[in-house]
């Protein structure tokens, strides 16, 4: 079965500029979440989508946003970008209880 | 905020020798999560454990959970050069929604 699918898997964007990643979550999964890593902070969750309702948000700025479609995909959106927003960005979706991740590959985001 | 405690942060043996990674809060977990993680891709699941006491083993591999349910730890047995990567492990404390709290991640390096 196909696992969760982000695009792209290389992004180099510009302070200032938006940017938006995409994730195709495991058939099935209604449960999708974002996590930032980075070398200094690690792994830190950004926010999860059920049914296309936003369930949880972690202690990000307002600049983080996402949505999920009706189909589960989701988005998420970082505008006016910072350097220290250069990150591996994860999406993993999730199912049953307790919930178990399947993470995609990541998109790594540059920030010049 | 529940913060989770892992130790060692980098671990360097030579094959066939044992290791142990721990994972501290001091929260009580609902559940936690082991990962491991290569360069460039997302954390890849390794075992869940829910119930206090809980032993599994995948392979080579052993994952305690605490009878608290506050702390684990995962034990190789004869590491080999296939072993190396990130080891992280997360938790979660029965909020709502799928939400991951990872620790600070092991770095293993095992030489042949």
């Amino acid at each position: 079965k196909a696992g969760v699918t982000q695009t792209p898997r290389y992004l180099i964007k510009t302070r200032g500029q938006q940017v938006t990643l995409s994730c195709s979550p495991i058939s099935g999964h209604r449960s999708v979440s974002w996590y930032q890593q980075t070398p200094g902070q690690g792994l830190q969750f950004l926010f999860e989508y059920f049914s296309e309702t936003q369930r949880n948000k972690g202690n990000f700025p307002g600049r983080f946003s996402g949505r999920q479609f009706s189909n589960s995909r989701s988005e998420m959106n970082v505008s006016t970008l910072e350097l220290g927003d250069s990150a591996l960005y994860l999406c993993a979706s999730s199912f049953g209880l307790p919930p178990g991740y399947t993470f995609g590959s990541g998109t790594r985001l540059t920030v010049v | 905020t529940q913060l989770l405690e892992q130790s060692p942060q980098f671990l360097s043996i030579q094959e066939g020798e044992n290791l142990t990674v721990y994972c501290n809060s001091s929260s009580v977990f609902s559940s936690l999560q082991w990962y491991r993680q290569e360069p460039g891709e997302g954390p890849v699941l390794l075992v869940t454990v829910v119930t206090g006491g809980e032993v599994k083993k995948l392979k080579r591999l052993t994952f305690q959970f605490g009878d608290a349910r506050k702390d684990s730890s995962l034990h190789i047995t004869a590491a080999q050069p296939g072993d190396t990567g990130l080891y992280l492990c997360a938790g979660e404390w029965g909020t709502s929604g799928s939400r991951l709290t990872f620790g600070e991640g092991t770095q293993l390096t095992v030489n042949p």
